[in-house]
């Protein structure tokens, strides 16, 4: 069974640079098939998609964010990462990471639990 | 605000039925008809129930389905059962730099 893990810091002060890395145990992040998504739901809001990137590195971004925003792979390590530079309080949020399958529709279909960033001096 | 509009609640007894709308324009919704539904109960991953419009992927039960017409996809809860209560979620696969719009979800009570 495929498993995601996010972890990091759950406190970030404003400006600096928010950190996850979300580690796959049950299966690689290799395949053609699928990519590896961020998803983030600020408190009382709804989902936001952060952005996205495939095993050989291609990546996409959410426009809004893409200014801000890497996220790579790691398949020596089986892990995929996110950094969000010049934080604000607007970016407190769960953070998710998802695998997404191309012939599925482009849906997430593993999730891991979600990780709360906080961002406060 | 959420480029998918969903309706904050929605509530059904047990053994009713409840269909939750997911409302966009047609930029929202792009080419294609990859809409999917999530379920997140509190402190869990979210879990999905439909993707491509209609489709379930193994394991989901037959009392969860989905539809769409015009701008509107539609996910129904047939049967309700008290696990059903939770957090739903629709998503929209736009095309462009495989970009997601999301609603904004609608919490499910059953009573």
């Amino acid at each position: 069974q495929l498993q995601l893990q996010e972890s990091g810091p759950g406190l970030v002060k404003p400006s600096e640079t928010l950190s996850l890395t979300c580690t796959v145990s049950g299966g690689s992040i290799r395949g053609s098939s699928y990519y590896w998504g961020w998803i983030r739901q600020p408190p009382g809001k709804g989902l936001e998609w952060i952005g996205s990137v495939y095993h050989s590195g291609n990546t996409s971004y959410n426009p809004s964010l893409k200014s801000r925003v890497i996220i790579s792979a790691d398949t020596s390590k089986n892990q995929v990462s996110l950094k969000l530079t010049s934080v604000t309080a607007a970016d407190t949020a769960i953070y998710y990471c998802a695998r997404v399958i191309v012939y599925g529709g482009h849906s997430g279909d593993y999730w891991g639990q979600g990780t709360l960033v906080s961002v406060s001096s | 605000q959420s480029a998918l509009t969903q309706p904050p609640s929605a509530s059904g007894s047990p053994g009713q039925s409840v269909t939750i709308s997911c409302t966009g324009t047609s930029s929202d919704f792009g080419a294609y008809d990859y809409v999917s539904w999530y379920q997140r109960h509190p402190g869990k991953a979210p879990q999905l129930m439909i993707y491509e419009v209609n489709k379930r992927p193994s394991g989901v039960p037959d009392r969860f389905s989905g539809s769409k017409s015009g701008n509107t996809a539609s996910l129904t809860v047939s049967g309700l059962q008290a696990e059903d209560e939770a957090d739903y979620y629709c998503s929209s696969y736009v095309g462009s730099n495989n970009f997601w719009v999301f609603g904004g979800g609608t919490k499910l009570t059953v009573l």
